[in-house]
């Protein structure tokens, strides 16, 4: 079956530090998603993406947060200077149209803020 | 506000017991429901959903859910537990009616199967 794969799965970086998680969705999907969830807390949306443009953001998403299909595989999130409170597991997800009947989901990136 | 609460955070049961696992949501219109199951270092995936139709909704996995909807439940399922059956449990409703991929989704229940 078609997978989301996820790099790195554990990301340690220093506070203020720029970090760049990677997502490869699944080839023929055209909307792509980013959610994480905070240790003890629940899964929270963060972000859509589609047609090379953000289609919805959460009040999370703010502007140290940004997103980028820089070619036709990947998707990325950025983070442009880290906090403590960043530190999450980030899920990347996929979807072949627009709708939440059929997200996949990836395994995820452990980002630790230390 | 859309909400999704898990009652339980940790459940813990025997191998080849009946499982259920609750949901309750809040959602001022018809819910688009949802349950994914995340085993460890694995992603989310889709256990079942709810649309419309049939309030009872067969899954993967033989887990199967009911929407209730004088309840504002969508409880979880199964028959007889297997140790695989062993993960975390998120339940969720699609904030945009489920035509959107924004979901909501709840804390989770992190299932124990004892041999």
């Amino acid at each position: 079956e078609p997978e989301v794969t996820q790099t790195p799965s554990h990301q340690v970086t220093q506070m203020g530090q720029e970090v760049i998680l990677r997502c490869v969705p699944i080839s023929n999907h055209l909307y792509f998603y980013w959610y994480r969830q905070i240790l003890g807390q629940k899964v929270e949306f963060l972000v859509s993406f589609y047609n090379n443009e953000i289609s919805e953001k959460s009040e999370i998403f703010d502007d140290q947060f940004s997103v980028e299909r820089p070619d036709g595989s990947n998707f990325t999130l950025k983070i442009r200077s880290t906090k403590l409170e960043d530190s999450a597991m980030y899920f990347c997800a996929s979807s072949e149209w627009w709708s939440a009947e059929k997200l996949f989901f990836g395994s995820g990136t452990q980002l630790s803020v230390l | 506000a859309q909400s999704v609460t898990q009652p339980d955070i940790h459940i813990t049961v025997s191998e080849g017991a009946s499982l259920e696992l609750r949901c309750n949501y809040s959602y001022g219109a018809t819910p688009y429901l949802f349950w994914y199951v995340q085993s460890p270092g694995q992603g989310l995936q889709l256990l079942l959903k709810y649309f419309s139709g049939d309030t009872l909704v067969q899954g993967i996995k033989g887990f199967e859910a009911e929407f209730k909807r004088s309840q504002s439940s969508f409880n979880l399922r199964k028959p007889s537990v297997h140790w695989s059956d062993a993960a975390e449990y998120f339940c969720a409703v699609g904030a945009g009616g489920g035509s959107q991929g924004n979901l909501i989704f709840g804390k989770g229940t992190k299932l124990s199967v004892k041999p």
